[in-house]
């Protein structure tokens, strides 16, 4: 069946990167683009921004850019998201999403907690 | 900055219809013509509902339907059942470089 399946949860100090990986199966990985958005506790949805699986194209939300990475790698259908001088505020839950028709999001991983404490 | 305002909270009885609603300003958000709504449960991810106002994906029960008008979508919860009870997103396309926002989601408790 179509799903992602995304690393494990982080723990990190503060000012250090976190690098989170996210696997498609099932399905074409390079004829979708991969979101990413984020959920700090009991907060809402964020989106960070996204992947184009085939050429590696971005589009990062203007909050993220110039601190936050989105690569892939087509050859074992896996996207990645990294996001560097971490602080307390990015404590959250990260996820994956499969992109669906125009700016949907059909598809999502399971979630990966990343805790940022000294 | 470009916002997408929801209600913080709904309810509803077993059996009724209800409405949540999803303002912004449409110029700002391609005329509101992307917009979908996702389903989250505590503790999990979200589920797409609705893609591009009005359209159920592939395995979305009928009960859940969306429209749009002018500056507002709405997607609309008919027969409401106790599980129906999760919080609501909505989000859209928008003009500026932050190519997709969420609305800050609707808490809905089926009473």
């Amino acid at each position: 069946q179509v799903q992602l399946v995304q690393s494990g949860a982080e723990v990190k100090k503060p000012g250090a990167s976190v690098k989170v990986s996210c696997k498609g199966s099932g399905y074409s990985f390079t004829a979708y683009y991969i979101n990413w958005v984020r959920q700090a506790p009991g907060q809402g949805l964020e989106w960070m921004g996204r992947i184009n699986s085939n050429s590696g194209g971005t589009n990062y939300a203007q909050k993220f850019q110039g601190w936050v990475t989105m690569t892939r790698d087509t050859s074992i259908s896996t996207a990645y998201m990294e996001l560097s001088s971490l602080t307390s505020d990015d404590t959250a839950v990260y996820y994956c999403a499969r992109g669906f028709a125009s700016y949907g999001m059909d598809v999502w991983g399971q979630g990966t907690t990343v805790t940022v404490s000294s | 900055q470009s916002a997408l305002t929801q209600p913080a909270s709904v309810s509803g009885s077993p059996g009724q219809s209800i409405t949540i609603s999803c303002t912004g300003t449409s110029s700002d958000f391609g005329g509101l013509k992307y917009v979908s709504w996702y389903q989250q449960h505590p503790g999990k991810a979200p589920k797409l509902l609705i893609y591009e106002v009005n359209n159920r994906p592939s395995g979305v029960s009928s009960r859940f339907s969306g429209s749009k008008s002018g500056n507002t979508a709405s997607l609309t919860i008919s027969g409401l059942q106790a599980e129906d009870e999760a919080d609501y997103y909505c989000s859209s396309y928008t003009i500026s470089t932050t190519l997709v926002l969420f609305g800050g989601g609707t808490k809905l408790s089926v009473l």
